[in-house]
């Protein structure tokens, strides 16, 4: 039930692409991404929800597919403070939210 | 300023040993939760309330329990501490489209 990230680790240059997946053995209404720091707690990212748009905040975007249950989350141009674990979340139509594997990412200069 | 708290930030405590996680919010949230991480891992659920006397149990098994008396405040307890509690709580609280986790508490069990 808990959905599935990978890769598991990712090691980037400032300045290179990175793209997160999501994906669920279920069916998906929504998806929530958070970022989680080297001793700190998770952040909000965004949502995406069935039937929305894709969304971007500042040049970090993400997709929903919801056929093939499945998120994505574009890092472009990255920079070191994009360094830390990030989450994909998924609620099931729900109000409590299932975390994802996680996913790590350094980012150097 | 609207914020969540949790006391204590660091705890080290013997087995058998009954222990309270306090979390308070003041940002008016109806919803809130408690997640159980492991260094490095995933976020699992073991608690969650949607209001006022309203408590569940979440996706993973706890032995704590957890109370929500007043609508700021959702303590989580600990009943006899075990080294298998060891681990990072961190309480959260939102809307059901955006969660505003507290910093955490570091539990170690010894």
């Amino acid at each position: 039930q808990q959905p599935v990230q990978s890769p598991q680790a990712v090691i980037l240059r400032e300045g290179e692409d990175a793209v997160i997946n999501c994906s669920s053995s279920k069916a998906l209404y929504s998806v929530h991404w958070y970022r989680q720091k080297h001793g700190e707690a998770p952040v909000f990212l965004m949502i995406l929800l069935k039937g929305g748009e894709q969304k971007g905040h500042d040049k970090i975007s993400a997709s929903f597919n919801e056929k093939k249950q499945q998120s994505s989350l574009y890092l472009t141009a990255s920079q070191l403070s994009y360094s830390g674990t990030y989450f994909c979340g998924t609620d099931f139509n729900t109000d409590k939210l299932i975390f994802g594997t996680g996913t790590r990412l350094q980012v150097f200069p | 300023e609207a914020d969540i708290y949790q006391t204590p930030r660091y705890l080290v405590i013997g087995t058998g040993k009954k222990i309270t996680l306090e979390c308070s919010q003041t940002m008016g949230h109806d919803k809130m939760y408690w997640y159980q991480q492991d260094p490095g891992m995933e976020l699992h659920l073991i608690h969650y309330s949607y209001g006022v006397n309203s408590t569940e149990k979440g996706d993973l098994s706890s032995e704590s329990t957890v109370s929500r008396i007043r609508t700021e405040h959702f303590p989580l307890t600990l009943e006899s501490a075990r080294p298998s509690h060891t681990s990072q709580y961190l309480c959260a609280c939102g809307t059901g489209l955006e969660q505003y986790f507290g910093p955490g508490t570091r539990l170690t069990v010894t």
